[in-house]
């Protein structure tokens, strides 16, 4: 079956401007999670949904990040005023379930490069 | 603060041998941890996973190992192939961290023909 798909897989902007990165998760998955990866560092968790809410946002950097799901499938997130520290890889990842022990399927990732 | 940790960035290993990829961890509510391999410009792909009641689990040429007094796990993968070249993140959760994921920063495995 079609696995986690992200777009676009590369986006590269200049600083300054908004930037929205799309996550559709495999069918049925009701968890959700935006990690981030920046360059030689590990992975950053960023928003978790359940459904189409989002329990834990504490992993955003800074309110010029947000995200949302809607109709408990596809996910956005957008980043505001993109800021040069912003470029990194960001990836989606779905689960089938939202406990702690469902191993996470993830998208190929979004690599941002902000100029 | 890095709540799991990998302190080898790198490792190379010959094929046909044993390679053991390390993680430590600060948390001690960890009660499940992971393992994924990631080739470059994929996402990562769950590997193998063990939880805190036990201190091996084994999936074919897979096998890792939890001691948690040390709060340390390893991967064992045996024997290596070169089609096992890839960066591995250890993660771990607890069922008190709001189903969040902490990540090591990962290490390179190079299996040599």
């Amino acid at each position: 079956g079609a696995g986690v798909s992200q777009s676009p897989s590369n986006k590269v902007t200049e600083k300054g401007k908004d930037v929205e990165l799309r996550c559709d998760p495999i069918s049925g998955h009701t968890a959700l999670y935006w990690y981030r990866q920046r360059l030689g560092q590990g992975l950053e968790f960023l928003i978790y949904f359940q459904g189409n809410s989002a329990p834990d946002k504490s992993g955003l950097p800074s309110d010029r990040f947000s995200a949302e799901r809607t109709g408990e499938s596809v996910s956005t997130l957008t980043i505001q005023r993109t800021q040069q520290e912003d470029s990194a890889v960001y990836l989606c990842a779905s689960s089938p379930r939202t406990a702690y022990n469902s191993p996470l399927h993830f998208g190929n990732g979004t690599r941002l490069t902000v100029t | 603060d890095q709540q799991v940790k990998q302190n080898s960035p790198s490792l190379s290993v010959q094929e046909g041998r044993i390679s053991i990829l390390n993680c430590d961890y600060t948390n001690s509510m960890f009660d499940y941890f992971l393992w994924y391999k990631k080739y470059p410009a994929e996402g990562p792909t769950f590997l193998i996973s063990i939880s805190s009641i036990k201190d091996k689990n084994e999936d074919g040429r897979f096998t890792v190992f939890l001691n948690k007094s040390a709060k340390h796990l390893s991967l064992h993968i045996v024997p290596s192939q070169p089609g096992d070249s890839a960066v591995y993140f250890c993660a771990a959760s607890a069922s008190n961290t709001g189903n969040q994921f902490y990540f090591g920063t990962g290490t390179s495995l190079t299996v040599i023909p």
